[in-house]
């Protein structure tokens, strides 16, 4: 079966620290890997996903199939960062499974 | 262009009553979801719409029914309320059915009482 992990539900930085959203995913097939935000009273919106490897507001996120896992990293964070995050895997049995989330509290 | 809509935002049901949450999407996409948001549990999909005309189980469909009206629609039924459904309930819908990318409506906040 599928599953995707947040081990962290919050994590808090101080602005201009790193930042480092875990990931790690259970899945046998071929992964499809996403990362999802959720901002204070807006709805839930594509960040960014592995396909593209693309950085998105200075999130990169690299995956690691040996380790199974797809972190979500920024050098230095911004309070504007501050806001729900989660991981999500899409199969090829037509369902996306999301994360618990891990909320990114930036410290001004 | 409204993206997802989802209706109503905000609703409160007593233990056995019915209601149904409506969702349009004006994107022209096949595919349409309704998931779950819970603390501490993320979102879990309730039940899925690959393209109009079928409709599919996802994790927990249990309390819920669904209709994919047309390929705009796709409402979400719950017949006798629960306090166990006490959620934020979200739409989504995909261009086609098997993308990772969804966009999501606002979003509807449910108490059972």
């Amino acid at each position: 079966a599928q599953r995707v992990t947040q081990p962290e539900k919050l994590l808090s930085v101080f602005k201009g620290a790193p930042v480092e959203l875990k990931c790690n995913y259970s899945y046998s097939g071929s992964p499809e890997l996403f990362w999802y935000v959720q901002y204070s009273r807006q709805r839930l919106q594509l960040l960014l996903r592995h396909i593209s490897r693309e950085s998105i507001k200075g999130f990169t996120a690299d995956l690691n199939k040996g380790e199974t896992s797809f972190h979500l990293k920024k050098p230095f964070a911004q309070e504007e960062d501050s806001a729900m995050y989660y991981c999500a895997l899409n199969t090829r049995y037509q369902k996306v499974t999301f994360g618990i989330g891990t909320k990114l509290q930036v410290i001004p | 262009n409204a993206g997802v809509t989802q209706t109503p935002k905000f609703q409160v049901l007593k233990t056995g009553q019915s209601m149904t949450l409506q969702c349009a999407q004006d994107m022209n996409h096949n595919s349409m979801y309704w998931y779950r948001q819970d603390p501490g549990m993320g979102l879990r999909l309730i039940y899925y719409s690959a393209s109009e005309g079928t409709t599919d189980k996802g994790e927990v469909p249990n309390g819920y029914n669904v209709s994919r009206l047309n390929k705009r629609e796709f409402s979400l039924r719950l017949e006798s309320a629960a306090p166990s459904q006490t959620s934020v309930y979200f739409c989504a819908s995909s261009e086609v059915a098997d993308t990772g990318e969804l966009f999501f409506g606002e979003g509807s906040r449910l108490t059972v009482l």
